[in-house]
């Protein structure tokens, strides 16, 4: 079945660039995904890439895509403390909108 | 402000009670969700609608039920036969039938059995 996977956590210093990285296993995949998640809060949407690009750049978020290996990374440039949070890589390939999670990569920026 | 509003905020469940965690969108979406996050875990579907008066099944629908009788409403009870139902619970809502394939989501419920 459909699986994605993310590493857990991620250590950066304030200042630094942070890369998250996330698989999937589905090739039908049309939308990819990355959610915000802070403590006690529901998932805010990031941004999302839609299967027939590569990259993706949103002021300090880019998103690059490689369909070949199905592998997605978000980075963010000049990471903040208040970028500290769980970060989800979601995708979704059926028209009913269900994602499919990564269980989440917890980003820890230090001062 | 359009949004996804979910109460309570918290919600604690005696053995053997059922409880229902209510969503409420105003964003004129079609498809709503619901979602169960476990800590370490990504997020597991439990139940979906993608229009008025239908659902469908997700990943771990066992000891839960949903109604969708109103296109801002999706309500989620949590029953006595779902084994293990400490967790948090999220709401979301998307249109992908219109090209919209985001979901936004609500803030969450988190329910501890007592």
């Amino acid at each position: 079945g459909e699986d994605v996977e993310q590493s857990l956590f991620l250590s950066v210093r304030e200042g630094d660039s942070s890369v998250i990285n996330c698989t999937y296993t589905d090739s039908s995949s049309t939308y990819l995904y990355w959610y915000k998640q802070e403590p006690g809060a529901g998932l805010q949407l990031l941004t999302y890439i839609f299967s027939n690009m590569d990259m993706k750049q949103d002021q300090r978020l880019t998103v690059l895509l490689n369909k070949k290996d199905k592998h997605l990374s978000l980075r963010i440039a000049d990471t903040q403390t208040g970028d500290s949070a769980i970060y989800f890589c979601a995708e979704s390939s059926s028209n009913t909108g269900k994602l499919i999670f990564g269980q989440g990569t917890t980003l820890q920026v230090k001062p | 402000d359009g949004g996804i509003t979910q109460s309570p905020k918290y919600l604690f469940r005696k053995e053997g009670q059922n409880v229902t965690l209510s969503c409420e969108q105003n964003l004129n979406h079609d498809a709503m969700y619901w979602y169960r996050q476990d800590p370490g875990q990504g997020l597991r579907l439990i139940y979906y609608s993608q229009i008025v008066n239908d659902f469908q099944k997700g990943d771990i629908a066992e000891g839960y039920s949903v109604s969708r009788e109103k296109k801002e409403s999706f309500p989620l009870t949590v029953t006595s036969a779902q084994k293990n139902p400490t967790a948090f619970y999220l709401c979301a809502s998307s249109d992908p039938g219109r090209g919209r394939a985001e979901a936004f989501f609500g803030q969450g419920t988190r329910l501890t059995v007592v």
